[in-house]
């Protein structure tokens, strides 16, 4: 049974770098496309980016900028960054394995960010 | 981008009722279609896939149907665990765009 993790900050301070990771167990990081959905409070869900293990990688555009994600497949884990973060990216992350680049399933729990001084 | 919207945003129904969801996308997108539901505080779950194919696990009272620009998601037969918020996405974009609908949330009437 595949599960992912996600860890990281749970307070970050604005025009600062968000940083989290993601932890696969019971599947090869090296076998399948990784991504990250986010969902601020109370509202849907956002589509930031994927990467495979090879570090090809897809980003939305409207945070193409500020985002960069990377593989450790040693430790079969995904990580994100988002750099000069606002208000505005307060939300719940999730990582999820995305499935031939079509639909997302499974997905971590999500963790909690919020960007506050 | 594909815009998918949903309707309605919130639906109130009774146990044992059949409900059907609505998700329109903006473009044409074929059967490029999931649906997840997501609880409070947990993360969505694969219900469908490729527009009307249940993922692994999924009862036999979900079901989705569509194509084109028009997909629906029915549950039959609503048990207390299916209240919950339910999205559609699409992957049909290239470069990937995936994009989710707004979500429509089942509560007990």
């Amino acid at each position: 049974q595949v599960q992912l993790q996600e860890s990281g900050p749970g307070l970050v301070k604005p025009s600062e770098t968000l940083s989290l990771t993601c932890t696969v167990s019971g599947a090869s990081i090296s076998s399948y496309y990784w991504t990250w959905v986010r969902q601020p409070p109370g509202k849907g869900l956002e589509y930031i980016g994927y990467i495979y293990y090879d570090g090809s990688s897809n980003f939305n555009p409207s945070l193409k900028s500020r985002v960069s994600m990377s593989v450790d497949t040693s430790k079969n884990q995904v990580s994100l960054k988002m750099t000069s973060v606002t208000a505005a990216d307060t939300a719940v992350y999730f990582c999820a394995r995305l499935w031939a680049l079509n639909w997302f399933d499974p997905w971590g729990q999500g963790t909690l960010v919020t960007v506050s001084s | 981008e594909v815009v998918m919207t949903q309707s309605p945003a919130t639906l109130s129904v009774s146990l044992g009722e059949t409900v059907t969801l609505s998700c329109v996308s903006s473009d044409a997108i074929g059967t490029r279609v999931a649906w997840y539901q997501q609880k409070p505080g947990q993360a969505p779950r694969l219900l469908i896939q490729a527009a009307s194919t249940r993922a692994t696990g999924i009862p036999a009272r979900f079901s989705g149907s569509g194509s084109g620009t028009d997909f629906t998601l029915t549950v039959s037969n609503l048990q207390s665990e299916d209240f919950a918020v339910y999205f559609c996405q699409q992957y049909n974009d290239w470069p990937p765009g995936y994009t989710f609908g707004q979500g429509t949330k089942l509560e007990i009437k």
